[in-house]
C-alpha cells in the first residue's frame, strides 16, 4: 500500500483565498483524522471521521474550517477565507477500527503558508 | 482536561543510550504510543504499549510504563545520528482520539 497520501505537499496562498487540502487514507481503514501542527500549539486534532461520518469536530478552530469525507478513499479540509494564522503543517492520518491497538498512520503533511 | 507532557530537548552522543520521558494525566489511558518525526515528514509509529504492561522491548527500543505515576519512557540503545528527530508520546483512552505530547527533539552528536 502507498500509505496515506496528501496533496498538495506545499501550498502558498494569500489571505482571504480559499484553500483545499486533500487526503487519501490507507485502503480498508475506516477512521480518518485531520491534525494541525504549529510550533506554538504542537499537534492538534481538528476532526475525525468513522466510516465517512464526522464523529468529533470539537478541534475545528472556527467556522472558516470545514471537512468532508464523501467516500472511504477521499477527504478534504477546506479553509475559507484563509488567514495568516492558519499557516501550519496539516496532517491526515488513518487507522483501522478493528482490533485493540488502533495505530494511526500519518501522511507526509501539507505545509500551508498564508501571506 | 487530558494532557501529555514531554521535555522539549535532549542531546546525546552517538553510541550512548537516549531516554525520552513522558507523563500523562488520564488514568484511563489504555494504550500509549511513541512516534518519530523526521524533518519535513509525517509521524511514524515506532512502538506502543498496553496499559497492563510494564515494559516492552523491540530491538533497540525499550518502553517502560509506570502506571501509578503515569510515566512513560522510551529508551533508544546505541543511539545513531539517524535517530535525530522529534519523538512524540501519545495516549489513548476508550475513544479513538490520541492526545499527543509536545514532542522531544533528540539531537545525536557524532
Amino acid at each position: 500500500d502507498a500509505g496515506v497520501i496528501q496533496s498538495p505537499r506545499h501550498e502558498v496562498t494569500e489571505m482571504g483565498q480559499e484553500v483545499t487540502l486533500r487526503c487519501k487514507p490507507i485502503s480498508g481503514h475506516d477512521y480518518l483524522f485531520w491534525y494541525r501542527q504549529t510550533m506554538m500549539r504542537g499537534l492538534e486534532l481538528l476532526i475525525y471521521f468513522n466510516n465517512n461520518v464526522p464523529i468529533d469536530d470539537s478541534g475545528m478552530p472556527e467556522d472558516r474550517f470545514s471537512a468532508k469525507m464523501p467516500n472511504a478513499s477521499f477527504s478534504t479540509l477546506k479553509i475559507q477565507p484563509s488567514e495568516p494564522r492558519d499557516s501550519a503543517v496539516y496532517f491526515c492520518a488513518s487507522s483501522l477500527g478493528q482490533g485493540e491497538t488502533h495505530e494511526q498512520y500519518f501522511g507526509p503533511g501539507t505545509r500551508l503558508t498564508v501571506t | 482536561g487530558e494532557d501529555v507532557e514531554q521535555s522539549l530537548f535532549l542531546s546525546v552522543r552517538e553510541g550512548d543510550s537516549s531516554v525520552i520521558n513522558c507523563t500523562y494525566t488520564d488514568s484511563s489511558s489504555t494504550y500509549l504510543y511513541w512516534y518519530k518525526q523526521e524533518p519535513g515528514a509525517g509521524l511514524q509509529l515506532l512502538t506502543y504499549i498496553f496499559s497492563n504492561m510494564d515494559m516492552k522491548q523491540d530491538q533497540r527500543l525499550t518502553v517502560l510504563l509506570n502506571k501509578k505515576d503515569k510515566h512513560l519512557s522510551l529508551r533508544i540503545a546505541d543511539t545513531q545520528t539517524g535517530d535525530s528527530a522529534i519523538y512524540f508520546c501519545a495516549a489513548r483512552g476508550g475513544t479513538y482520539k490520541y492526545i499527543f505530547g509536545t514532542g522531544t527533539r533528540l539531537k545525536v552528536l557524532a
